[in-house]
């Protein structure tokens, strides 16, 4: 099946600071990707839509600004946590649907210390 | 999108059935029923998919009535691998830029 790839799998970061993840389509070109966020014991929250050579298109409630999403080509999505905070330590993880079901990377566990 | 209903959670042994049910009350007539695996600290993992009647693979099969209001996941002799949240998604298969929302998710037990 394809395969979507994320990295890097774990990251600590310091409050303040910013850290990007890549979300990687190894065999099959997207055109939408997608970014969850996913909080110990609950379910995966949508958190935006990205589009290749276009803007992002955000859920309600989630911060443009703080979670910054780049969709530079028809392989790569990068998310970018803008001035991380404690409350920012989550699991995050992408998703591209290439045929008819959706293929999510391995996910991607940061803690803000 | 199709909201789904499931147990927040199941216990079994191995060796036994399971079946999780999935309700779907507003599912639209192009959409599809897909569930998913989630282990810990993973991406969910495609399970299985189908519109109608069963649909059967080499891990799991799913039922789905004819009024299509509900569904049920069927996971064969299972073992302790087998622990880990199922999610059933409901939504159009031939719509590859729409977005998917998760439901709560069923946390499956299994025991010795």
């Amino acid at each position: 099946g394809a395969v979507v790839s994320q990295h890097p799998s774990w990251v600590i970061c310091k409050s303040g600071t910013s850290v990007k993840i890549e979300c990687r389509s190894l065999d099959f070109q997207a055109t939408t990707m997608f970014w969850y966020r996913q909080f110990p014991k609950q379910s995966l929250m949508l958190m935006a839509t990205s589009n290749e050579g276009s803007k992002a298109t955000y859920e309600q409630g989630v911060e443009k600004d703080k979670f910054l999403i780049n969709h530079a080509s028809l392989t790569l999505s990068t998310l970018t946590v803008t001035s991380a905070h404690p409350e920012d330590s989550s699991f995050y993880i992408c998703s591209a649907r290439p045929s008819s079901t959706a293929f999510f990377g391995q996910g991607t566990r940061l803690t803000v210390v | 999108l199709a909201k789904t209903t499931q147990p927040i959670s199941m216990d079994s042994y191995e060796g036994q059935e399971v079946n999780i049910t999935c309700s779907h009350n507003n599912i639209a007539t192009n959409d599809y029923i897909t569930w998913y695996q989630q282990f810990p600290s993973q991406g969910p993992r495609f399970i299985i998919q189908g519109y109608k009647t069963k649909v059967t693979n080499e891990v799991a099969s799913l039922f789905i009535p004819a009024d299509r209001k509900s569904s049920t996941l069927s996971l064969p002799r299972v073992s302790l691998s087998d622990t880990a949240v199922y999610y059933c998604l409901v939504f159009m298969i031939y719509n590859q830029g729409g977005k998917l929302i998760f439901g709560q998710g069923t946390e499956l037990s299994v025991k010795p």
